[in-house]
């Protein structure tokens, strides 16, 4: 089993669609989470933190289940520039700090 | 300027050649990594490093080596190429002092080939 699995889509979503992506983790000492976007052959770009409250930047919501070891990313009124692939994160801070990628789940928004 | 970049950005090369990808950044970060990313793949650790003297093995360090010349500069050797390292390689940073935040920084990737 991975450490980190995704749902790999593809979403195909209209514009103006509410989508919701989910993520688990297999090793419960993770410490920090992620959601990274990465475009087409493009490197990966930070697009926002999970904390365990849950947190919200303009139509993007990230959502942390420790209990459940399970993270999602709602992304609400979808554009065609959120078009990209979504990597879920983890990081766990260990001597061996290091973050666990998983393979992503590939969103289009068509017109 | 980017603030993380890799050199070449792209290669092609045949089997069995000796290829270095360079790395070097002006953020003034210690922590530093190699992933690899195959099509329809997540991002795989070869190589960190988080400081000049500190190197480490990532989960898929076989057929790789690295070299960290300074701070700023980590570079990802492939001693014999072979065809399954044909991927795309990517270089990050991070910074320790930023407590619980652990922000990766890419640079744009260096896309190599191996026929």
């Amino acid at each position: 089993r991975k450490e980190v699995e995704q749902d790999p889509g593809p979403f195909n979503v209209p514009e103006g669609a509410t989508v919701a992506f989910n993520c688990t983790y297999s090793n419960s000492a993770s410490q920090s989470f992620f959601w990274y976007r990465q475009d087409c052959r493009k490197e990966p770009k930070l697009l926002m933190s999970v904390y365990s409250s849950g947190n919200e930047d303009g139509r993007f919501t990230a959502q942390l289940n420790r209990a459940s070891q399970y993270i999602s990313l709602l992304i609400r009124d979808s554009k065609l520039s959120d078009s990209a692939t979504y990597l879920c994160v983890v990081y766990f801070n260990t001597n061996a700090g290091k973050s666990t990628f998983g393979d992503g789940t590939t969103l289009t928004v068509k017109p | 300027d980017a603030d993380v970049t890799q050199t070449p950005r792209n290669r092609i090369t045949k089997t069995g050649k000796r290829i270095m990808l360079e790395c070097s950044q002006t953020k003034g970060h210690d922590r530093m990594y190699w992933y690899r990313q195959d099509p329809g793949l997540g991002l795989r650790l070869i190589y960190y490093s988080f400081d000049v003297k500190d190197i480490n093995k990532g989960e898929i360090s076989d057929g790789y080596s690295v070299s960290r010349q300074a701070q700023a500069k980590f570079s990802l050797s492939l001693e014999s190429a072979i065809p399954n390292q044909t991927a795309l390689y990517f270089c990050a940073t991070s910074d320790s002092r930023t407590g619980g935040v652990r922000e990766l920084f890419f640079g744009e990737g260096s896309r190599l080939t191996v026929l």
